[in-house]
């Protein structure tokens, strides 16, 4: 079945450390990918993405993600983490082929971090 | 530019009643999608209209509708609300024109916490 995995519900960081936020999706050609940021009580805010091109892509507030096709992956990272990126991570991905109708989310990763 | 508007943010209804969500896209923004999110289910795709045409549903039973208007803006309505249906709906706007930098990207907004009782 085609999903999007986030395998950690919650990771906690200490605060200067760095960050990988793991995703995976099983879709059959290549999707184009998201990463969106929640704080409590808001909506989400996209942080970057990846439609084509090269594999690691630069997006707001210090965060980068690469594009794995072979691991099928797309994961989050941050070299030095600050107490304000203590939020919700999401994952997001629209199948190849471009219907753009539908958004699949994964169950999203909670960051703590420790001062 | 203003921000995809959530009304009401924060709403309590009593089982049985039913609800009606009100989003305002971006401007230029004629692709409106709505969620569902829940601690239990995360984000869960309701629907997306798209010059007033639902162009795709999720899995949610028929209680649960949508329209958009000619000016973009969205509505979604719950009826006969049950306990389950407690949740934060977020509505989410796209631009659909063509290869532009910032096309095909969801932009939310802050959502419409609902509370069943």
């Amino acid at each position: 079945a085609q999903s999007v995995t986030q395998p950690d519900i919650h990771i906690t960081v200490s605060e200067g450390a760095s960050l990988e936020l793991r995703c995976n999706y099983s879709y059959g050609a290549t999707p184009y990918l998201f990463w969106y940021v929640q704080s409590p009580g808001q909506g989400l805010q996209l942080l970057l993405k990846y439609f084509s091109g090269d594999t690691l892509v630069q997006g707001i507030k210090g965060f980068e993600a690469e594009f794995k096709r072979s691991q099928s992956s797309f994961n989050l990272r941050k070299p030095s983490v600050h107490w304000s990126d203590a939020a919700e991570y999401f994952c997001a991905v629209v199948p190849g082929g471009g219907n753009f109708n539908k958004f699949y989310f994964g169950s999203g990763t909670k960051l703590n971090v420790k001062p | 530019k203003a921000g995809v508007t959530q009304t009401p943010r924060y709403l309590i209804k009593t089982r049985g009643q039913q609800v009606t969500l009100s989003c305002s896209p971006i401007s230029g923004h004629r692709s409106v999608s709505w969620y569902q999110q829940t601690p239990g289910q995360g984000l869960q795709f309701l629907f997306e209209y798209f010059s007033e045409t639902q162009r795709n549903k999720g899995n949610f039973p028929g209680r649960f509708s949508g329209r958009q208007f000619s000016n973009s803006r969205s509505e979604m309505n719950v009826s006969t609300l049950e306990l389950g249906d407690s949740a934060l709906y977020l509505c989410a706007s796209r631009y659909t024109g063509g290869e532009s930098s910032g096309a095909n990207v969801l932009t939310f907004g802050a959502g419409s916490r609902l509370t069943v009782l």
